[in-house]
């Protein structure tokens, strides 16, 4: 069976635009949760999904935005980009809301 | 401070063992988490324990937890040079109705042949 995916691997962007990455969970799991991972710390928390619905939000401002689709696939949205967004975005699905997470490749961006 | 402290390096000769060592702060968490990154490339799900367990072994790794002083360990057994990577240490956290992973800055290993 397929893990989970992320598209694209690279983007490079410059200050002020906007960025759209995509994931697509582990078939059967229902819950996707995103995760920033700067050079050299540990991935952070941005935002669980759960059925479609947003169960959880890290410290993100508000240019950061999600959502989930009926086929559990999901899509996180950076509007305005600095250059501190530079980052490996990941994500990570799960059975179930509050059960193990399982890692994509991660998309890098970065932002010039 | 940091919820989850972990040391940054690691080095091993090949053979040996290995072990990289956590501490988090959060009791209630039910899960905690090793997962390994390899350079360019996203996180592994090594193995976990759920917190009512005090040890847990699978195949060269072995999970210690100490509940009491918030203390988790990995051990890898038979060190290869393959096992060069970062390892993270997670801790499962609910809140406001998410369940999120927070993890440790992550320890490099380095293994000499």
């Amino acid at each position: 069976d397929a893990g989970v995916t992320q598209s694209p691997t690279h983007l490079i962007k410059t200050r002020g635009q906007h960025v759209t990455l995509r994931c697509s969970p582990i078939s059967g799991h229902k819950s996707v949760s995103w995760y920033q991972q700067v050079l050299g710390q540990g991935p952070q928390f941005i935002f669980q999904y759960y059925e479609k619905e947003e169960r959880g939000r890290g410290n993100f401002p508000d240019r950061f935005s999600a959502r989930q689709f009926p086929n559990y696939s999901s899509e996180l949205n950076v509007n305005a980009l600095l250059l501190g967004d530079s980052a490996l975005y990941l994500c990570a699905s799960s059975l179930g809301a509050e059960e193990t997470q399982y890692f994509g490749p991660g998309t890098r961006l970065l932002v010039l | 401070g940091e919820d989850v402290e972990q040391s940054l390096f690691l080095s091993v000769r090949e053979g040996d063992s290995s072990v990289i060592n956590c501490t988090y702060t959060d009791s209630s968490s039910t899960y905690l988490y090793w997962y390994k990154q390899e350079p360019g490339a996203g996180l592994q799900l090594l193995t976990y324990i759920f917190s009512n367990m005090d040890m847990k072994q699978d195949q060269r790794l072995t999970v210690l937890l100490n509940k009491k002083d918030k203390h988790l360990s990995l051990r890898i057994a038979d060190t290869q040079t393959g096992d060069s990577a970062i390892y993270f240490c997670a801790e499962s956290k609910t809140g406001a109705g998410s369940y999120q992973l927070t993890f440790g800055k992550g320890t490099k290993l380095s293994v000499i042949p």
